[in-house]
């Protein structure tokens, strides 16, 4: 089975800031790494997918990089409806698993 | 647009078995090349991926559910299924039923509203 870390597990942070979430795969994942928000009592929102390709209608302040076994998610310029806890999830076997989430809180 | 509906008993006895149905909406089950996946949110914890299982049947599980689940698809009623056997507590969660998308790395791009399950006698 493939084990996803996220670091760190909560981050206190200003609006405007840039913060970045960390992915790291147990294994060789290449790019099936996708990124998730979700905000209390709400669905999970897909942000990103193939660890940096942009979903529809997911703001331009959002990024992704990375391959292999080290993903980041980048949010360059924190608003206040960022605020959420973000989940990554790797699709490359046929055993999908989900890091254990980043809850963003404000500073 | 396709919608995803969850359905089923909101209250689970212990050691009884949880039963969900997905009803999907604004697209058709057996058409396009996607799988249809279960996801739980255990309350103060995280996504677990349960399983999925694509149009043809065949299904994928969670290794540490595998010996207790079972996800199936009624193409004619536009429906896929969970059950969950022997549940305890630790299954009290939302579940969400959600499409997975090959194409895009097998994101999972529609979700449905979520449904609360309580395990309780």
């Amino acid at each position: 089975d493939i084990q996803m870390t996220q670091s760190p597990s909560s981050l206190s942070a200003s609006v405007g800031d840039r913060v970045a979430i960390t992915c790291r795969a147990s294994q060789n994942i290449s790019k099936y790494l996708n990124w998730y928000q979700q905000k209390p009592g709400t669905v999970p929102d897909l942000l990103i997918y193939g660890a940096s390709t942009l979903q529809n209608g997911v703001p331009s302040r959002f990024g992704g990089s990375g391959s292999g076994t080290h993903f980041t998610l980048t949010i360059s310029s924190l608003q206040p409806d960022d605020f959420a806890t973000y989940y990554c999830q790797q699709t490359y076997s046929d055993l999908h698993s989900f890091g254990q989430g980043t809850k963003l809180e404000i500073k | 647009q396709v919608q995803l509906q969850e359905s089923g008993p909101g209250l689970v006895k212990p050691s009884q078995t949880l039963s969900l149905t997905c009803s999907v909406s604004g697209g058709s089950l057996s058409s396009g090349p996607f799988y249809w996946t279960w996801i739980r949110l255990p309350a103060g914890k995280g996504l677990v991926w349960i399983g999925r299982v694509s149009a043809d049947g065949s299904a994928n599980y969670n290794p540490s559910l595998k010996s207790r689940v079972t996800i199936s698809i009624d193409t004619s009623k536009n429906q896929f299924s969970l059950n969950l056997n022997s549940v305890t507590a630790a299954d009290q969660a939302v579940y969400y039923c959600v499409r997975s998308w090959p194409r895009h790395h097998h994101a999972l791009d529609v979700w449905g509203q979520g449904t609360t399950v309580t395990v309780s006698s």
